[in-house]
């Protein structure tokens, strides 16, 4: 059973729109969404992470929104650039946990 | 400056060739993992480990072999027994297990000649 959905898989946006990615889980236990962002040839790197505590975490054009009810968190990014344009990963993992689960990835273009 | 380094970046293994992927990590992380990524199915964990001599199999374990006898090493074994081995491997470290965030390396792409 995959712990972590993620979609879509590809996303194009216009430049200066918003590029919403979804991402759910299915273990109450896990505590801690990071999501990721990674450019071709190079290893993921953390972008903004949330912990269940807080509804919403916010970082420049990056926004994640935690629903605890529907177990989502998605991943909003505000005046989409083209320098934006790489492949987004969520994750998830618990305190008690010993490994990380991440989503499918969403391959982002964001087009001038 | 600290970070996990991977070596080599592009490596090309014969058929029936034993590999292995280099990880080092200067963070004084506990934790470290082995994921291999394919285009469209994300970031699948190989194995990790929690402390020096000690390591678990993830989920797509087999073919590959791993040791951690030092707190900032974690290389990878790629074995013949792998039968399609062409893919993205990536490193990654955490403060301590299942918490935080992991830090990745920038990655090894391994290619069957």
């Amino acid at each position: 059973q995959q712990q972590v959905k993620q979609s879509p898989q590809s996303l194009i946006v216009q430049k200066g729109g918003i590029s919403i990615i979804n991402c759910a889980y299915e273990n109450t236990a896990f505590d801690y969404f990071p999501w990721y962002q990674q450019f071709p040839g190079k290893g993921p790197a953390l972008l903004i992470a949330i912990r269940p505590d807080v509804s919403e975490k916010k970082e420049g054009r990056f926004t994640i929104s935690f629903n605890k009810s529907a177990k989502q968190f998605p991943l909003h990014i505000m005046d989409s650039q083209p320098g934006d344009s790489a492949t987004y990963f969520c994750a998830a993992s618990s305190s008690g946990g010993n490994q990380f689960y991440f989503g499918t990835g969403t391959s982002l273009t964001v087009i001038p | 400056d600290g970070g996990i380094t991977q070596s080599p970046k592009y490596l090309f293994r014969k058929e029936g060739q034993n590999v292995t992927l280099s990880c080092e990590q200067n963070l004084n992380h506990d934790a470290m993992y082995w994921y291999r990524q394919d285009p469209g199915q994300g970031l699948r964990l190989i194995y990790y480990s929690q402390i020096v001599n000690d390591f678990q199999k993830g989920d797509i374990a087999e073919g590959y072999s791993v040791s951690r006898e030092k707190k900032e090493s974690f290389p990878l074994t790629v074995t013949s027994a792998q039968k399609n081995p062409t893919a993205f491997y990536l490193c990654a470290s955490s403060i301590i297990s299942g918490t935080g965030f992991n830090t990745f390396g920038s990655g090894t792409r391994l290619t069957v000649v």
